[in-house]
């Protein structure tokens, strides 16, 4: 069965360092998604992308967020300047177009295995 | 307000028992519904859709009630394997990949 793929599982980087986060959708996917679960708290919702722009953020997704597709296959995460509170574990998502009327946010989103990120 | 709430669990129950998971939804425009659960530290996996008819799968059964804005998930003859966290997600009525959210979780434990 396919799967979201994630690297790398466990990032340990020093607090204002620049972070990038990996992530292989599922190849015939069309839209992408990141969350984050901090230890012991819920999962919460960052950014969706379509069609190689943003189609959704929320409140945490700042100006030290970034998300890009760069080459068709890879979907990453970038965290310009790393702070403690970001220590979490980040998700990957990624979800089909359902037919010609459907959108992606009618189908259900497949999750990567997730990368620990720590910050020091 | 929470957007998606769920019973605060947890719920620790025999092998074999019947046990049924509650959430409710804030945002009336949601479009689509879901049951993931999460073992611990790792992803949440799909467990199944939620339908406007219900729908069954095996031993899980899903609910949803638009007018109520209430999800449910029932789980009969429980098994060890089934101890997770059961988390009820709600797609949002957005552009394109919109949003999911996410409720809190429901702890199960099942024992012996």
């Amino acid at each position: 069965e396919p799967e979201v793929t994630q690297t790398p599982s466990h990032q340990v980087t020093q607090m204002g360092q620049e972070v990038i986060l990996r992530c292989v959708p599922i190849s015939n996917h069309l839209y992408f998604y990141w969350y984050r679960q901090i230890l012991g708290q819920k999962v919460e919702f960052l950014v969706s992308f379509y069609n190689n722009e943003i189609s959704e953020k929320s409140e945490i997704f700042d100006d030290q967020f970034s998300v890009e597709r760069p080459d068709g296959s890879n979907f990453t995460l970038k965290i310009r300047s790393t702070k403690l509170e970001d220590s979490a574990m980040y998700f990957c998502a990624s979800s089909s177009n359902g037919g010609a009327r459907a959108r992606g946010s009618n189908q259900p989103q497949h999750f990567g295995d997730g990368t620990r990120l720590s910050i020091l | 307000r929470k957007e998606v709430e769920q019973d605060p669990g947890p719920f620790n129950v025999p092998e074999g028992a019947t046990v049924a998971f509650n959430c409710t939804y804030s945002n009336s425009a949601s479009q689509s519904f879901f049951w993931y659960r999460q073992d611990c530290r790792k992803e949440p996996k799909l467990l199944m859709s939620v339908y406007s008819s219900g729908n069954e799968d095996g031993r899980f059964t899903a609910q949803l009630n638009r007018a109520s804005q209430y999800i449910s998930l029932l789980i009969r003859d429980s098994k060890l394997s089934d101890s997770a966290t059961y988390l009820c997600v709600v797609n949002s009525r957005g552009t394109n990949a919109g949003k999911s959210t996410f409720g809190d979780g429901t702890t199960l434990t099942v024992k012996p």
